[in-house]
């Protein structure tokens, strides 16, 4: 079983507040991503990192920053939320090396914003 | 530029039966081929992979065929039960290359057992 963890795992907020996605993982990976995803729709990348102080954008451009200051950690932010950020949130890590190895998910955030 | 495809939106099967989800990919670089599993509201869960050295992998109930000239994998799950029903979806990777194994997924396909 992987060791990811998300939270909150819903959150409704209003428009103009700010908020943090967490993501914590206790397996040790150095690489970590931010997915976003809509019903029907594949996983879109918006975050990566590769270690610590390392944080790149994904394919989907996205407001939200990262930062990565601790292996473990990899929190998401908006500043401003709107409605157009209602989505869920997916954060996973992978290890560094080797090809085969598969990047394990945590449970999601459900954001909507009013 | 959507670089991994499920063409099959959904998939309806009887308990017993096998199911068949398709994947389409069109980057050659792609060596690493992966299929998750997700419930709603769930985050997506690790099935089954296959490196781009084999064209067969299998795991119990659950078998993934690639088909590298075709650039096309499907996985095959044998025999279908209730609870399999679920969006499967399958993604891709490059190691050898600058994205270093980040994933591509594709749209998913809704898969459904009946009794």
């Amino acid at each position: 079983e992987a060791d990811i963890y998300q939270t909150p795992r819903y959150l409704v907020i209003g428009t103009g507040k700010k908020i943090t996605l967490e993501c914590s993982q206790t397996m040790g990976h150095d690489k970590m991503y931010w997915y976003q995803q809509d019903p029907g729709m594949e996983l879109h990348l918006i975050h990566y990192s590769y270690g610590v102080n390392s944080t790149e954008k994904g394919d989907l451009s996205s407001e939200s920053t990262v930062s990565r200051i601790r292996t473990e950690h990899f929190p998401l932010t908006l500043e401003s939320a709107r409605p157009s950020h209602t989505s869920q949130y997916l954060c996973a890590s992978s290890e560094s090396f080797g090809v085969g190895t598969e990047a394990f998910f945590g449970q999601g955030t459900r954001l909507t914003v009013v | 530029d959507q670089q991994v495809k499920q063409n099959s939106p959904s998939l309806s099967v009887q308990e017993g039966r096998i199911s068949i989800l398709n994947c389409d990919y069109t980057n050659s670089m792609f060596d690493y081929f992966l299929w998750y599993k997700k419930y709603p509201a769930e985050g997506p869960t690790f099935l089954i992979s296959i490196s781009s050295i084999k064209d067969k992998n299998e795991d119990g109930r659950f078998t993934v065929f690639l088909n590298k000239s075709a650039k096309h994998l499907s996985l095959h799950i044998v025999p279908s039960q209730p609870g399999d029903s679920a969006v499967y979806f399958c993604a891709a990777s490059d190691w050898r290359g600058s994205t270093l194994g980040r994933l591509y997924f594709g749209r998913g396909t809704q898969l459904t057992v009946w009794p």
